[in-house]
């Protein structure tokens, strides 16, 4: 079955560190999005993609990036790590067109920040 | 711009009793609409959607909602709820045209006590 992965499930680090988390997929979705997730804000969007070689911020982009090298993949990087990215992140993914209007979520990475 | 209200941060409710979950959205373009469940320690998982035609849709679990265009509202019922209904679910928009990225709103939490 096709599916969404991210990893690690869980992961703590230090302020000012590099940290990436992974998002893999296996639908062969063109798009694919970054989400985080904090009470009280529900789901705000940090990246996304449409395709190979094509990243656009969301509204919360700022210390966050992506790179799409390939279909499957869209890796998220904290540049340097902030408590303040203390959350639970999402990635996401969608085939294109209006009657594929259904994104498929992973189980989420909780990233703590310290 | 896109924006979603849910109107109740949490929602308490017995077992066998019927429940609503109200959402009202803002956009200046049309948009289709989506609720989203989450489970504890899980991602996000589609209940249902509305892309046109019939303003009631049947989702899973036995819910539905319906699109009320001049009230800007999509409002989720369930006749009768079930423990295993407690969760988090989201009200989410993507403009129509293609750009697929969804607004959540904050999210309602749903307790069913025995």
């Amino acid at each position: 079955d096709a599916e969404i992965t991210q990893s690690p499930r869980h992961k703590i680090t230090e302020t000012g560190r590099q940290v990436t988390l992974a998002c893999h997929q296996t639908w062969n979705h063109n798009n694919m999005f970054w989400y985080r997730q904090d009470l009280g804000h529900g789901l705000r969007l940090i990246h996304y993609s449409y395709g190979v070689q094509d990243t656009n911020k969301g509204e919360v982009s700022d210390g966050y990036s992506v790179s799409r090298s390939n279909t499957e993949d869209l890796p998220l990087t904290l540049e340097s790590a902030a408590s303040s990215q203390t959350s639970v992140y999402f990635c996401a993914s969608s085939a294109t067109g209006i009657m594929n209007t259904e994104a498929f979520f992973g189980q989420g990475t909780r990233l703590t920040v310290v | 711009a896109q924006s979603v209200t849910q109107l109740d941060s949490q929602v308490p409710v017995f077992e066998e009793a019927p429940v609503e979950l109200r959402c009202n959205y803002s956009s200046s373009v049309s948009v289709y609409l989506f609720w989203y469940v989450q489970y504890p320690n899980q991602g996000l998982q589609l209940l249902l959607k509305y892309l046109s035609g019939s303003t009631l849709v049947k989702g899973i679990n036995g819910f539905e909602a319906e699109f009320n265009k001049s009230q800007t509202s999509f409002h989720l019922r369930k006749p009768s709820v079930h423990i295993s209904d407690t969760a988090e679910y989201f009200c989410a928009v993507s403009p129509q045209g293609g750009s697929e990225k969804l607004v959540f709103g904050k999210g309602t939490k749903l307790t069913v006590n025995p």
